[in-house]
């Protein structure tokens, strides 16, 4: 049971590259976030999904988008990096009718 | 223009001691509350959680205090280890409904604690 996955744990872009972090979980959570964490910052919300087959904007997504491929994942795209996205990354997955959400390990993202 | 990181609020005490982390949140029709505890390197790790009905949670050598008058809430961690050492983060959740009925939880998150604990 890994619980929430993430690849990859750490990526090097140059401005302009095009790249997709993965999610996965095995808890069978339906609903599943990306967040963006910087020094000094909470945690600010990118994406989510409620439900398999949904996906909903939070408070920062430009720049980003989502695809809820299943159940169980959840994946990221940059489709042109940029520096201002350099930041840690994570997916967190929440099971319906409970409000904590789980966290995976992270990825880390530096933006060239 | 480039974002200037704040500085996050820091703790530090002698192992052994009793730590209170205090977090103040923003929204009274906030219903559940979270503590988590989050490591260099690491994702955020669930601590313990509260619901607004609750003024007082306990756990192993953890306790939150909710304070809706004041909109506060505290963890307080009894016996403080080196190994408590990390950032500490208060979420508060808000239900909110989507197009379509359905509702979904919202968490805002805090900026943080640093705790440090001296052996």
């Amino acid at each position: 049971n890994a619980g929430v996955t993430q690849t990859p744990k750490f990526q090097v872009l140059k401005t302009g590259q095009s790249m997709t972090l993965q999610c996965a979980q095995d808890m069978n959570h339906n609903s599943m976030y990306w967040y963006r964490q910087d020094p000094g910052m909470g945690l600010r919300l990118i994406y989510y999904s409620a439900s398999e087959g949904t996906t909903d904007k939070g408070e920062v997504p430009n720049g980003y988008n989502v695809s809820r491929l299943n159940k169980r994942e959840f994946s990221l795209r940059l489709e042109s990096a940029a520096p201002s996205q350099t930041s840690v990354y994570f997916c967190a997955t929440r099971s319906s009718g409970q409000e904590t959400q789980y966290f995976g390990p992270g990825t880390r993202l530096l933006v060239l | 223009g480039e974002n200037v990181g704040l500085h996050l609020p820091t703790l530090s005490v002698q192992e052994g001691d009793n730590s209170i982390i205090n977090c103040a949140y923003s929204n009274s029709a906030s219903d559940y509350f979270i503590w988590y505890k989050q490591e260099s390197g690491k994702g955020p790790q669930f601590i313990i959680d509260i619901r607004s009905n609750m003024d007082k949670r306990q756990g192993q050598r953890v306790t939150v205090l909710l304070n809706k008058t004041v909109k506060h809430l505290s963890l307080q961690i009894a016996a403080t280890q080196p190994g408590d050492s990390a950032v500490y983060f208060c979420a508060e959740n808000i239900n909110r409904l989507r197009a379509g009925g359905t509702s979904y939880g919202k968490l805002t998150f805090g900026q943080g604690t640093i705790l440090t604990v001296h052996p």
